[in-house]
């Protein structure tokens, strides 16, 4: 149990387009996502927390209107990369908490999402 | 503010060596949790264990083994006759309060394992 898909796992996108990663929840509704970015060869920082029907909570230094987040339902979280450059080309990966152990200190990886900018 | 640090970059043995990861962890939390994650090539994080604040006891489980030492803030990883599919980035990562209850991770900067044969 406690599976979380993203999707797409690849993308290759055009400097100056956006594009949309999913991160669902299969097995479990969760009421927290959490958005983590990986350079290469660099540890996973934490982008943004997502709450279904609220607005995310950003890190300090992440832009929120160029990483736009929508947790729409508690399955589903979306992030998109608004007028992408080559400089946001990284390995995106979320991360869920099931509704049921909210306040319990447990997280379901996502098998991540590599965006290349070119 | 919580901090991770994994101060070896790199560690690259022979196969069936045993080798230890090492964790040290800053925190102003009285409860917290400590987690120690590995990520093979392909990314995909594999969660390996979570050790609460109040469990000191080492823990056990087939070649890999965790010392958690309050007094010293550290939570070292051990991996017993190490083989090639041991070869991976690992994790350590703490938890840190977020919003609504759910907690955050802080994830330190990551120890590259190459086990060669």
């Amino acid at each position: 149990g406690a599976v979380v898909s993203q999707h797409p796992s690849r993308v290759i996108c055009k400097s100056g387009t956006s594009v949309k990663i999913e991160c669902r929840s299969l097995d479990f509704q969760a009421t927290t996502m959490f958005w983590y970015r990986q350079f290469p060869k660099q540890s996973l920082m934490l982008m943004a927390t997502s709450n279904e029907g609220s607005k995310a909570t950003y890190e300090q230094g992440v832009e929120k209107d160029k990483f736009l987040i929508n947790h729409a339902s508690l399955t589903l979280s979306t992030l998109t990369v608004t007028s992408a450059h080559p400089e946001d080309s990284s390995f995106y990966i979320c991360s869920a908490i099931p509704r049921s152990r909210a306040s319990v200190y447990e997280q379901y990886f996502g098998p991540g999402t590599r965006l290349t900018v070119t | 503010a919580q901090k991770v640090t994994q101060a070896q970059t790199e560690i690259s043995v022979v196969e069936k060596e045993d080798v230890t990861l090492d964790c040290v962890y800053e925190t102003r939390d009285t409860t917290y949790y400590l987690f120690w994650y590995k990520q093979p090539p392909s990314g995909e994080l594999v969660f390996l264990i979570r050790r609460n604040s109040f469990d000191e006891q080492n823990e056990i489980s087939g070649r890999y083994s965790w010392n958690f030492q309050k007094s010293t803030s550290s939570f070292n990883f051990t991996i017993t006759a190490s083989q090639v599919v041991d070869s991976a980035v690992y994790f350590c990562a703490l938890s840190e309060p977020g919003i609504q209850g759910a907690q955050k991770l802080v994830f330190g900067q990551g120890t590259r394992l190459t086990i060669n044969p």
